[in-house]
């Protein structure tokens, strides 16, 4: 069994869905929790960081972690086609990352 | 502007050669890593290092090595027994180990 898992996708909408972004985890050591947003061709680019259960929102993005669960979700609200990317969520483990595969959202105009 | 640098974007390898991939960050950041991302893998650890002069095995070292001797730089040599090496390679930077990590765009390593 992976660390952590992340469904694939690809995962399509309608331009101004809410978009649910998921990952679970076995490790209940894991403190840190990150989503990255990967464009084709392009280096991850860190959208969302936190530390506790909880949520924590930033414009159209809320981050949530249910440490209780294992379980952390990225909500996109009124998504767009410039949203269509890899979504890989990350989590620390003592000197390095652990990152899920990533899923392939697709926002259709 | 601040960020991480890698060159070249697109590299080829011929058998039994030797190849390395630069790795330049400005952002005054201790901690470095190397990532190869393959197809529905996700990121995988290649090398680390959290200070100058020093650098760890990640889960996929073999056929890899790299050097640490400035902060800023952190170059990766893709070696002839690496067998596999076509991938996508990523370079990344963090203030400490453990916090999150900001990336560059990337090298596309190829076999001629």
């Amino acid at each position: 069994q992976k660390e952590v898992e992340q469904d694939p996708g690809p995962l399509s909408v309608p331009e101004g869905a809410i978009v649910s972004l998921n990952c679970t985890y076995s490790n209940s050591a894991f403190q840190y929790f990150m989503w990255y947003r990967q464009y084709s061709r392009k280096g991850p680019e860190l959208l969302m960081y936190t530390y506790s259960s909880g949520n924590k929102e930033d414009g159209r993005f809320t981050a949530q972690v249910d440490k209780s669960s294992k379980y952390i979700s990225l909500f996109i609200r009124d998504s767009q086609p410039s949203d269509s990317a890899t979504y890989l969520c990350a989590m620390d483990s003592s000197y390095k990352l652990i990152f899920g595969s990533g899923t392939r959202l697709l926002v259709r105009p | 502007d601040g960020g991480i640098t890698q060159s070249p974007k697109y590299l080829f390898r011929k058998e039994g050669q030797n190849v390395t991939l630069s790795c330049e960050q400005n952002l005054n950041h201790d901690a470095m890593y190397w990532y190869r991302q393959d197809p529905g893998q996700g990121l995988r650890l290649i090398y680390y290092s959290q200070i100058v002069n020093d650098f760890q095995k990640g889960d996929i070292a073999e056929g890899y090595s790299v050097s640490r001797e400035k902060k800023e730089s952190f170059p990766l040599t893709v070696t002839s027994a690496q067998k596999n090496p076509t991938a996508f390679y990523l370079c990344a930077s963090s203030i400490q180990e453990s916090q999150p990590q900001h990336f560059g765009d990337g090298t596309r390593l190829s076999i001629l």
